[in-house]
């Protein structure tokens, strides 16, 4: 079974419609974080948390919201999603015990109509 | 702030090509430096690192040497195959942060038979 799962893998829904997409992970660690890949861009960081009582804001959290549930569980939720949010979005998780090496799920292909 | 750049893409080779791809970075401090890798349909895959200046990093062929003189980190493999071919993102982490990424935009290679 994979370390770091997300979950759906594709989506598409339309404009205003409020999604989630959720990540889930058996590594153990205890940071997780949300990017989102554009073509040409690189992965940009939504959302950050390093435990269940600590998230933070990634350079481009407008739009976004996330929820923490346990250790091994982070979800991204779109209030209201919109075209220019269609992108792939990656979760990772990190053990700031051991190193700083990032760890990435298989991604969520969205597509907002 | 901190960022990395990356030669653009695709860089298309013949099976059994020497690969380069450049990656630059500025930092404030310290940097961790990474390469990963993204085959297709797939999420990053963390393919060497080196953590501190003239460190080697080196997996499945793939070379790089953090050169702090010229801040850089370029990636480099002899004889690249067609299960090379995939997109490859350079990146630095901030020793003194809480382990922040930084991404290069991806450079796609593209391996013929």
């Amino acid at each position: 079974d994979a370390d770091v799962t997300q979950t759906p893998r594709n989506r598409i829904t339309k404009t205003g419609k409020r999604i989630m997409l959720e990540c889930s992970q058996t590594k153990g660690h205890d940071r997780m974080y949300w990017y989102r890949q554009d073509p040409g861009l690189g992965l940009r960081l939504i959302y950050y948390s390093f435990d269940v009582k600590d998230i933070n804001k990634g350079e481009i959290s407008d739009g976004y919201s996330v929820s923490r549930q346990a250790q091994a569980k982070f979800s991204l939720s779109l209030e209201s999603a919109i075209p220019n949010q269609t992108a792939l979005y990656f979760c990772a998780t990190s053990d700031h015990a051991v190193s700083d090496t990032q760890y990435f799920g298989p991604g969520t292909r969205l597509t907002v109509l | 702030g901190d960022s990395v750049t990356q030669m653009e893409g695709p860089v298309t080779l013949s099976e059994e090509a020497f690969l380069t791809i450049n990656c630059t970075y500025t930092a404030t401090g310290y940097p961790s430096l990474f390469w990963y890798v993204q085959y297709p349909g797939e999420g990053l895959q963390l393919l060497l690192k080196a953590t501190k200046a003239d460190d080697k990093g080196s997996n499945k062929g793939f070379e790089a040497t953090y050169r702090k003189e010229t801040t850089s980190f370029h990636l480099e493999k002899g004889s690249v195959q067609v299960s090379d071919s995939a997109v490859y993102f350079c990146a630095l982490s901030e020793t003194d942060s809480w382990g922040k990424f930084q991404f290069g935009a991806g450079t796609q290679v593209v391996v013929t038979p």
